[in-house]
């Protein structure tokens, strides 16, 4: 089942902070943050395990919150580079089918 | 460095003939995975494999196949592509030590119908 992404899209000035949530409503065992640049591959972040850890990428974190089943993405201090689709994709607890299920994407621009 | 190769980056079709996209990797992953992406939407799951065990999605059309003749490699056959399958195909990879393993993405293949 996919994930709903929000917001759609963002623009951020250079050293903005945002947000992008993730959100599902089965229990999730994983959820993987992906950017994507335009006509490129996906390229992968992170990975939040359930247990609501934390982790970062540059200055880019996230959170995964168990009972919400939510994961959220902080973009801290935005870079140009930062511009890109996100994509959080998400693995079903007790699947084990290696299988994600990805958001519709959050697209961000980040302007000078 | 180990990767994830696509060819071609690009594939022009005739709309009706078969065409063949190839995967390669070198990062000797149990896992194989086949995403169609149209614009602005995201990768949508076409089939995997774990080894040479196949895994189909309902919702993947017939004429969509594939084949894995070995780790490295992996094959998206198209049979009678339509106006509605140009699309980037992109090719994933990942590991199987344990269910957190991230995705390795080839740099994928264009396909335009004609």
């Amino acid at each position: 089942q996919q994930p709903v992404q929000s917001p759609q899209a963002v623009i951020l000035r250079e050293g903005e902070d945002a947000v992008i949530n993730c959100s599902s409503s089965k229990a999730l065992y994983s959820v993987h943050w992906y950017r994507q640049k335009h006509g490129e591959a996906p390229v992968f972040l992170m990975i939040l395990l359930k247990g609501g850890e934390q982790k970062g990428h540059e200055k880019i974190s996230a959170s995964f919150n168990e009972k919400k089943q939510q994961s959220s993405l902080y973009l801290t201090a935005s870079q140009l580079s930062y511009s890109g689709t996100y994509f959080c994709g998400t693995e079903m607890a007790g699947t084990y089918d290696y299988k994600l299920s990805f958001g519709a994407g959050t697209t961000v621009t980040v302007r000078a | 460095d180990a990767m994830v190769i696509q060819n071609p980056r690009y594939q022009v079709t005739q709309f009706g003939k078969p065409v063949t996209l190839s995967c390669s990797q070198t990062l000797n992953h149990n896992v194989m995975y086949w995403y169609q992406q149209k614009s602005s939407q995201a990768p949508k799951l076409l089939f995997h494999y774990y080894d040479k065990d196949f895994n189909n999605e309902a919702d993947t059309p017939d004429n969509f196949q594939s084949r894995r003749p070995n780790t490295s490699f992996c094959f998206l056959d198209i049979r009678s592509p339509g106006l509605g399958d140009a699309a980037m195909y992109l090719c994933a990879t990942s590991g199987s030590d344990g269910n957190n393993q991230p995705q390795h993405f080839g740099d994928g293949t264009r396909l335009s119908i004609l």
